[in-house]
């Protein structure tokens, strides 16, 4: 049973940088899409991007200027930055693995990311 | 870029049919798949490329796909299912697309 265990930290200051690792257990980060989604406090899903475990990326067109997504296969970690954050960017935000289509079987347990001075 | 239109909330009695729709231009055309999110969870897909359901996911949940309009049916509901329900589709231009989410509650 393939596990994601989200880590970072829960408070960035505006205008810095937001960054948070997922990292996969009990399975493979091969052969799958892995999503980052975030969802603002009350609000519905909003998807960020998707990387395949080859380093490939897409991007949510209206994020794409300010995220980047990375893989490390010899680490079985997943990483998201997002830059010059503000108070918009406060959210709850989950690493999924997928397909390419967007569904997805697995997710981590969610990190609440809140963006203060 | 692609928008996909939800109804805010849909309300139903148990054991009465829940329908919950999703629209979007031409959505019969894409695959689409459901989330469910019961409060503080995350999310779980209940119904996948339209109408495949993932194991362990009660029959009583179906999906249909036509048009402008999708469709997450939820039969003989019970006070479990209330949550929000998501429509999801994958757009060449947009990539991963959300619908704004649907509150079901459970009279």
């Amino acid at each position: 049973q393939v596990q994601l265990q989200q880590s970072g930290p829960g408070l960035v200051k505006p205008s810095e940088t937001l960054s948070l690792t997922c990292t996969v257990s009990g399975g493979s980060i091969g052969s799958y899409y892995w999503s980052w989604i975030r969802q603002p406090p009350g609000k519905g899903l909003e998807w960020i991007g998707y990387i395949y475990y080859s380093g490939s990326t897409t991007y949510n067109p209206s994020l794409k200027r300010r995220v980047t997504l990375s893989v490390d296969t010899s680490k079985n970690q997943l990483s998201l930055k997002l830059n010059s954050v503000t108070a918009a960017d406060t959210a709850m935000y989950y690493c999924a693995r997928g397909t390419y289509y967007g569904d997805t079987d697995s997710w981590g347990q969610g990190t609440l990311v809140a963006v203060s001075s | 870029s692609y928008v996909l239109t939800q109804p805010p909330s849909v309300s139903v009695a148990p054991g009465k049919t829940a329908r919950i729709t999703c629209g979007g231009n031409n959505i019969g055309s894409k695959s689409v798949h459901w989330y469910q999110q019961k409060s503080g969870q995350v999310p779980v897909v209940v119904v996948y490329y339209d109408s495949d359901r993932p194991s362990g996911i009660p029959e009583r949940f179906s999906g249909s796909n036509s048009g402008n309009t999708a469709t997450l049916t939820i039969s003989r509901v019970e006070a479990e299912d209330e949550a929000d329900y998501y429509c999801q589709v994958w757009d060449s231009n947009s990539g991963v697309v959300f619908g704004g989410g649907t509150k079901l509650t459970v009279l």
